[in-house]
């Protein structure tokens, strides 16, 4: 049980365009999502939480207007990273939990590894 | 101030082994849980064992154990009997009682297991 779906799992994508990526909790309602990126070898740093209904609440330094997220149903957060330049290039991990309590781990996505060329 | 600590970037260890990764952690809350993650070179993230800040035992999940030092604030994870397939990073994690908290991660050691 617990499982979380993103896609795609690789995106190569020329600057100035946008791109989408979908978080998906298959087999529980998630109330709570959270968008993490990850820089080769580096530590997986949170970039928002994203709460169906609401608007997602962003970490400091993380820019909302590059960085959207919608949170549109229980089982759903997506993130697009738009007008993307090569920086933007990373790894993107979503996870979520089926309880949002400190005893509940969170369930990850396996990740899309972003190429902005 | 880091609330997760790993200070061991890289750890070696042969097979059939044991091994520990060190974690210190901060925090004021007297409710959180601590979590041990394990990624491959693939990318995902696998649970691998839980500690709570009130539980009195050293959580177990099969070949993983959690020495956990709450005065001490350290939640130390041992890997018994090392496999090469053990061979990934590993992530010390820490969730705090407020609501809707995220895990908020260590950075990572990378442990290399060799026959």
């Amino acid at each position: 049980g617990a499982v979380v779906s993103q896609h795609p799992s690789r995106v190569i994508c020329k600057s100035g365009t946008s791109v989408k990526i979908e978080c998906r909790s298959l087999d529980f309602q998630a109330t709570t999502m959270f968008w993490y990126r990850q820089f080769p070898k580096k530590s997986l740093m949170l970039m928002a939480t994203s709460n169906e209904g609401s608007k997602a609440t962003y970490e400091q330094g993380v820019e909302k207007d590059k960085f959207l997220i919608n949170h549109a149903s229980l089982t759903l957060s997506t993130l697009t990273v738009t007008s993307a330049h090569p920086e933007d290039s990373s790894f993107y991990i979503c996870s979520a939990s089926n309880r949002d309590t400190s005893n509940s781990p969170l369930h990850f996505g396996n990740g899309t590894r972003l190429t902005v060329t | 101030a880091q609330k997760i600590t790993q200070t061991q970037p890289g750890m070696f260890v042969q097979e059939k082994e044991a091994v520990t990764l060190d974690c210190t952690y901060d925090t004021s809350d007297p409710s959180y849980g601590l979590f041990w993650y394990k990624q491959p070179s693939s990318g995902e993230m696998i649970f691998l064992i839980y500690q709570g800040s009130y539980d009195q035992q050293n959580a177990t999940e099969g070949r993983y154990s959690l020495n956990f030092q709450k005065a001490r604030k350290s939640a130390n994870l041992v890997i018994s009997a090392s496999q090469l397939g053990d061979s990934a990073m590993y992530f010390c994690a820490m969730r705090e009682a407020q609501a809707g908290t995220a895990l908020i991660f260590g950075k990572g050691t990378t442990l290399s297991v060799s026959s």
